[in-house]
């Protein structure tokens, strides 16, 4: 079975701060992991992937994750928040053999100014 | 840059009504998806399509869902007799290729609210 839990479904950060968006994983086989952002009123936009390459990955935007397996981890990064990065953001997993996607709850990003 | 639409963006109905949720799929992708995230949820994987047939679905998707490819551009879901507990937003998305390096590119998604 294969699962995600991101904690805390709201986070604050001001213009320039870290943003860091917590995502831990649950899964019987090595998993591949992505993490999606929605903006309002737009369709689930996919930031970054792991696919057991590199466990650094960047995406769009200025965002990285890394994938630690010690630590069943994918946590989502960015050194400077924007206000542009206000948005929703998803994490989710796949496994082997299959292409659906288990999605966690969310959690919304609030840039202050 | 080419986008999955979906219509509705809002839709309201009775209970025991039946509804149809309509999506544009990306124009040369081949592989159809549904979602659903009730408020306060997880986003949860319903249905995926393929050359006119179901690939894989999820427990949620019982008798009361069905998926149709009635051209060559829609994707519709329909829910033939909503109940209360249907109320949630309904995600459409299409990839190139099932397999899960291929991008899943989603649509806006369309807020089902059942009365």
């Amino acid at each position: 079975a294969q699962s995600v839990t991101q904690l805390g479904s709201h986070v604050s950060v001001s213009e320039g701060a870290l943003v860091l968006l917590r995502c831990n994983y649950s899964s019987s086989v090595p998993p591949y992991l992505f993490w999606y952002v929605q903006y309002p009123n737009q369709g689930l936009q996919l930031l970054l992937k792991y696919t057991s390459a590199a466990t650094l990955v960047k995406g769009i935007n200025g965002f990285e994750a890394e994938f630690k397996k010690s630590e069943t981890s994918f946590h989502l990064t960015k050194p400077s928040a924007h206000m542009s990065d206000a948005a929703e953001y998803f994490c989710a997993v796949s496994q082997t053999g299959a292409n659906n996607l288990f999605f966690g709850t969310g959690t919304r990003l609030t840039v202050i100014p | 840059e080419p986008e999955v639409t979906q219509t509705p963006s809002h839709q309201v109905t009775q209970m025991g009504q039946e509804v149809i949720l309509r999506c544009v799929p990306i124009s040369n992708h081949l592989y159809f998806y549904w979602y659903r995230q009730i408020l306060g949820q997880k986003v949860e994987f319903l249905v995926s399509f393929y050359n006119n047939e179901i690939s894989e679905k999820s427990e949620i998707f019982d008798d009361q869902f069905s998926v149709e490819r009635p051209d060559g551009s829609n994707f519709t879901l329909k829910i033939r007799s909503t109940k209360l507990e249907d109320s949630a937003m309904y995600f459409c998305a299409s990839s190139e290729n099932p397999n899960r390096e291929y991008e899943q590119y989603f649509g806006p998604g369309t807020r089902l609210t059942v009365t």
